[in-house]
């Protein structure tokens, strides 16, 4: 399966600050997710990064807080902008080829652990 | 109604013993249904999966059964070990139309030594 690389790895920033996660995988994939885990809670999706078109973001995220750019079959960003100490969470990469070997097996990345004081 | 409900929240068990984590689903438009464990720090990663129209896998100590009829699935770890405590996280996926998996509540294993 794909490897994910996920920068940074963890980060403490300033309320009213932005802050972009890289996600880089090894190889092309079709499908990259971004996901968001408060501490100890499951996982929600925050929207699906579409190359090439605008993402497609899921109920309660919005393009204007979490800008998501995804550029090529390798290679996606988010930003969590304007911060406020409810964002504080770990961000998490995921991919899948929908066709493959890659196929069925969603692969996540280590997460971005944020705090936002 | 793309939720799956997930349970127990914890559970504790003895080395040897058995563990049982359930979810249930509304959503007929669910494809696949994976098992995902997370250890402290690290992301989710694939344990098993199952498609709704097998009744059982089993891969080494871990089982998935799938009712499709009560929509409902759920994770059997025989002989427990103490390092598979972790969170389990039940998902589905849907693949028509949007295509996104979505997870369960998670379940934190705790086994003893």
């Amino acid at each position: 399966s794909a490897v994910i690389s996920q920068k940074p790895s963890r980060d403490i920033c300033q309320r009213g600050t932005s802050l972009t996660i890289q996600c880089q995988v090894d190889s092309q994939v079709t499908m990259m997710f971004w996901y968001r885990q408060q501490p100890g809670q499951s996982l929600t999706l925050i929207a699906t990064a579409n190359q090439g078109s605008e993402a497609t973001y899921e109920s309660g995220f919005v393009i204007d807080k979490f800008p998501i750019s995804r550029p090529n079959l390798t290679f996606s960003t988010l930003t969590v902008s304007n911060m406020s100490p409810e964002d504080s969470s770990i961000y998490l990469c995921s991919v899948e080829d929908r066709t493959g070997p890659g196929a069925n097996v969603l692969t996540f990345g280590a997460g971005s652990r944020l705090t936002v004081l | 109604q793309q939720q799956v409900k997930q349970s127990p929240q914890s559970l504790i068990v003895q080395k040897g013993g058995i563990s049982i984590i359930n979810c249930a689903y509304e959503n007929t438009a669910f494809d696949y249904f994976p098992w995902y464990q997370q250890f402290p720090g690290k992301g989710p990663a694939l344990l098993i999966a199952i498609r709704p129209d097998v009744s059982e896998k089993k891969e080494g100590r871990f089982t998935i059964s799938f009712n499709k009829s009560a929509k409902q699935f759920s994770l059997h770890i025989m002989d427990s070990q103490p390092g598979d405590s972790a969170t389990y996280f039940c998902a589905a996926r849907v693949s028509s139309g949007t295509y996104k998996y979505i997870f369960g509540t998670g379940t934190r294993l705790k086994v003893l030594a």
